[in-house]
C-alpha cells in the first residue's frame, strides 16, 4: 500500500515563474492537506481539501497562491511568480473519511523542497 | 488565537528518559498529536490524544491534561534514533486540519 506521494522532490524556480508541486493521497484517503515549512519553523496549515471541494483555506497567502484536488489525478498545489520567500518544504498529508473523534491521523508525503534563486 | 509553545531545544544521554513538554492555548480543540521528524523527511505519526490521561506505546508516552492546556511526550531508554524533531500539532474540532507548534529539536548523546 504505497504511502502519500509527492513529486517533485526538489524543484528550483527563478523569480517569477510558476511552481507547481503534486501530491497523491494514500489509497482510499479523500482528505488531502497542504503544510508549508519554512527553514527552522514549524509546519503552518495552508489549506483542507476533499475531492473537487476546498474545505478550509484560511492558511493560504491571499495571492498568487491556488490549490485543487480534481475528482481525477492528484491535488496540485500553484505558486505563481514564486518570489525567495516561498523557499519552503511544502509537505501533503492524507486522511480518510473523518472519524467520530476526530483522530484522523495525517499520514504525511516526503514533501517537496522548493527553491526560488 | 492559535499558541502552541514547545522548547526548541533539548539534550539527553543514550539510555535515559526525557521529557518533552507542548502547551496550547486554542479554540475549538479536538485533540493533540506528536509526531517524529528526521532531518529533511516527512513528519511520522508517534501518538493521538484525545482524553486526559497517559497513553502508552512502546517507550514512547504521551500525557493530556485537557483543562490545563498541557502535554507531554515521555520518551525512555533514549537511542541514538531519538534524535530528531518532535512536534506538538492540536487537531481543531470540524476541520481536522492540524496547528503545529515549532518543533523540539532533540539531540542523544552516547
Amino acid at each position: 500500500n504505497a504511502g502519500v506521494m509527492q513529486n517533485p522532490r526538489h524543484l528550483v524556480r527563478r523569480r517569477g515563474q510558476e511552481a507547481r508541486l503534486r501530491c497523491s493521497p494514500m489509497k482510499g484517503h479523500s482528505h488531502v492537506y497542504w503544510y508549508r515549512q519554512l527553514p527552522e519553523e514549524g509546519l503552518k496549515f495552508m489549506v483542507y481539501l476533499q475531492k473537487e471541494n476546498i474545505i478550509d483555506e484560511s492558511g493560504m497567502p491571499k495571492e498568487r497562491f491556488s490549490a485543487e484536488f480534481p475528482k481525477e489525478g492528484p491535488s496540485i498545489l500553484r505558486i505563481q511568480q514564486v518570489v525567495r520567500g516561498d523557499s519552503a518544504a511544502y509537505f501533503c498529508a492524507s486522511s480518510p473519511i473523518m472519524g467520530e473523534l476526530g483522530d484522523n491521523e495525517q499520514f504525511f508525503g516526503p514533501g517537496t523542497r522548493l527553491t526560488v534563486l | 488565537g492559535q499558541n502552541i509553545d514547545q522548547p526548541t531545544e533539548m539534550t539527553a544521554t543514550e539510555g535515559a528518559i526525557v521529557q518533552i513538554n507542548c502547551t496550547y492555548q486554542t479554540s475549538g480543540f479536538n485533540g493533540l498529536f506528536w509526531y517524529q521528524q528526521h532531518a529533511g523527511e516527512a513528519p511520522t505519526f508517534l501518538s493521538y490524544n484525545v482524553l486526559d490521561g497517559l497513553e502508552e506505546k512502546g517507550r514512547f508516552s504521551s500525557f493530556l491534561s485537557r483543562s490545563k492546556g498541557y502535554s507531554y511526550l515521555l520518551l525512555k531508554e533514549l537511542q541514538m534514533k531519538d534524535s530528531a524533531s518532535y512536534l506538538c500539532a492540536v487537531s481543531i474540532r470540524n476541520t481536522d486540519k492540524l496547528i503545529f507548534g515549532t518543533g523540539t529539536r532533540l539531540q542523544v548523546f552516547p
